[in-house]
């Protein structure tokens, strides 16, 4: 089955930028999509189809995809985007289509 | 304003059966991708299941053959149906709808969950 790989931890200084990655088999030919999830609430979508946002997102969340690796950057840091961050995509390359996540990875603003 | 509300949730025997359900408003299921995604303690998200508009349906390995995705239009609500429960199925089960008519796409709108335990 499709593996996406997220790194535990990201940290930034707010106003820096923290930029997390999604790694996966080519996955510049598949879309990807990008979760927020603060403790005890349930999951935010904050981009999808790559690098599109849903209505009410910052503009300050933006996405990329290319070849091997995908890129949440959240620019202008704030304390309030301390969050987990998964990213996700739909696996059709198998007998059994699936979403997969990766395994999230922690953003702590400094 | 699109609203999923979740229930059913409890502590259960291995071995046994449960059945989730997602109360939908704003919207009808019938019209959208409707999934069923969870979260055990202290873990990352874990995508179960997905009912398309037309019907189909396709569950993660880990629950297929156990666990049963459908709907009930007259109701505008979502099941999940889970036999053969598991301590590993402990968790958080969300109900999310999908953005759009892409199959690939992503779960925009999401429930608070239900909490299901699997303990003897």
């Amino acid at each position: 089955s499709y593996v996406l790989t997220q790194p535990p931890s990201v940290s930034a200084a707010p106003g820096q930028t923290a930029r997390i990655t999604c790694g996966g088999d080519d996955i510049g030919t598949k879309s990807v999509h990008w979760y927020q999830q603060k403790p005890g609430q349930a999951p935010v979508l904050v981009v999808y189809g790559d690098s599109d946002r849903p209505s009410g997102i910052p503009e300050r969340f933006s996405g990329s995809n290319s070849e091997n690796t995908a890129t949440l950057t959240i620019s202008r840091v704030e304390a309030g985007d301390e969050a987990d961050y998964y990213c996700q995509v739909w696996d059709d390359d198998s007998d059994h289509p699936a979403y997969v996540f990766g395994a999230g990875t922690t953003v702590t603003v400094l | 304003e699109v609203q999923l509300v979740e229930s059913g949730g409890g502590l259960m025997h291995p071995g046994g059966s449960l059945r989730l359900s997602c109360a939908a408003s704003g919207f009808m299921v019938s019209d959208n991708y409707m999934n069923w995604v969870r979260q055990a303690p202290g873990k990352g998200l874990e995508w179960v299941s997905v009912l398309y508009p037309g019907g189909r349906t396709f569950h993660a390995d880990s629950v297929r053959g156990r666990f049963t995705i459908s709907r009930q239009i007259s109701k505008n609500t979502v099941s999940l149906q889970m036999d053969s429960l598991r301590p590993e199925d402990t968790a958080i089960y969300y109900c999310a709808r999908g953005l759009g008519s892409d199959t690939t796409g992503p779960h925009l709108y999401w429930g608070r969950g239900t909490l299901v335990a699997v303990s003897s």
